[in-house]
Order: C-alpha cells, then structure tokens, then sequence
C-alpha cells in the first residue's frame, strides 16, 4: 500500500532564505513520486516528479527534489524563497489506475 | 493545448438537493480522476475512469458517482446532499502510463446549505 507523510502542516521562511519541505513516502513498489503547488482557488499544478532516472529532479521555478530510498524521502528544497513561493504545497505517490495518495499539505508562508 | 476545464467554477446548493459537475480532460488524454478537498480531510479519491469504464473507486458512499463519455469527457454527480459535502472537487486527467503526472483542473467549489 502506498502512503505519503508531510511533516509540518506550515512553514514559515524569510523571503532569500532556503526552503525545505519535507516528505516521507511508503511504498510497496518502486514508487512514482510528486510535489504539486496549489495557490488560493484554484487547482495543483506539478512542481516535479520522480520516475527512477535521477535521484535529484528540477522542476519548475528553481525547486528541486531528492529521492533518498534508504530514507523513503523525497524532501522539496529551494535555495532562496520568493514572494511568490507562497502557496501550500503536496506530495504524492501515485498507485494503480492514476490513483494518487496524497499528503496532507504544508503551507508555505513567505515573510518579507 | 488547452487545459483542464471544470465547470462550474463555484455553485450553491440547499441540503436534500443534487448537483452534477463537468469535466473535460487535456485533447487525448483518456483517464479522468476526481477528488473532493477539504480543509480537514485533505485530498481525497473519489474515482477514476478510464474509456468510459470505471477502474477504480474510493471510500465514499453510493450518493457521489461518476460517468465518463466517449470523448473522455466526464461528470460527476452527488445526491441528497449534506453540509458535509461542501468542497472543492477537483478533476485531473492523465496518460494512461505507469509515471504520468495528473494534470488537474481548477476545481469547482460546492457550498451546501
């Protein structure tokens, strides 16, 4: 059974300073991971996924992602935050006929 | 190419009644998922459909159901609505393939009086 962890429902960060968000995923199966943005009324939109080619995935808007399997984690990271990075953030593993196990969220919350 | 587009984009409805939401995927995509999200349950799966057969189903009761036409498009259905079922319901489609990403609609916000 696939299940995906976030730990920590809101993060606050500087504008400048790092991001870290933080998932832990359990699979029984090599597992398809992702981290989808949502901003405020409207849908999730795909930040990045991990398919088995590369440990470290980019995705768009300078974040990126790394699969650590010894750890089942898939944290997102992004150097400096922007304004605009505020939005709250999902991880999710995906299961048999596209259904996708989501987290439960981390808000992210950028102070100027 | 255009997008996932979800219509309504917000509706209100009185207890007891029913409401029907729309769906039409990205131009060849064949799988339709929907979900319900709540502030306190998160994103939920309700069902997936794919070629107008429904392959997979979540842990919601026989009022939310769902149908997927020939051209994939899809809609959604809840009867007798209750308070509870105020949420955002959000529709995605994807390529029928092991590591495709869900490409999801803007939603359609349901309030329930």
């Amino acid at each position: 059974a696939q299940s995906v962890t976030q730990l920590g429902s809101h993060v606050s960060v500087s504008e400048g300073a790092l991001v870290l968000l933080r998932c832990n995923y359990s699979s029984s199966v090599p597992p398809y991971l992702f981290w989808y943005v949502q901003y405020p009324n409207q849908g999730l939109q795909l930040l990045l996924k991990y398919t088995s080619a590369a440990t470290l995935v980019k995705g768009i808007n300078g974040f990126e992602a790394e699969f650590k399997k010894s750890e089942t984690s898939f944290h997102l990271t992004k150097p400096s935050a922007h304004m605009s990075d505020a939005a709250e953030y999902f991880c999710a593993v995906s299961g048999n006929f596209n259904k996708f196990y989501f987290g439960s969220g981390t808000k992210l919350n950028v102070k100027p | 190419k255009a997008g996932v587009t979800q219509t309504p984009r917000y509706l209100i409805k009185t207890r007891g009644q029913q409401v029907t939401l729309s769906c039409s995927p990205i131009s060849g995509h064949r799988s339709v998922s929907w979900y319900q999200q709540t502030p306190g349950q998160g994103l939920q799966f309700l069902f997936e459909y794919f070629s107008e057969t429904q392959r997979n189903k979540g842990n919601f009761p026989g009022r939310f159901s769902g149908r997927q036409f020939s051209n994939s498009r899809s809609e959604m259905n809840v009867s007798t609505l209750e308070l509870g079922d105020s949420a955002l319901y959000l529709c995605a489609s994807s390529l029928d393939v092991t590591e495709g990403e869900l490409f999801f609609g803007e939603g359609s916000r349901l309030t329930v009086l």
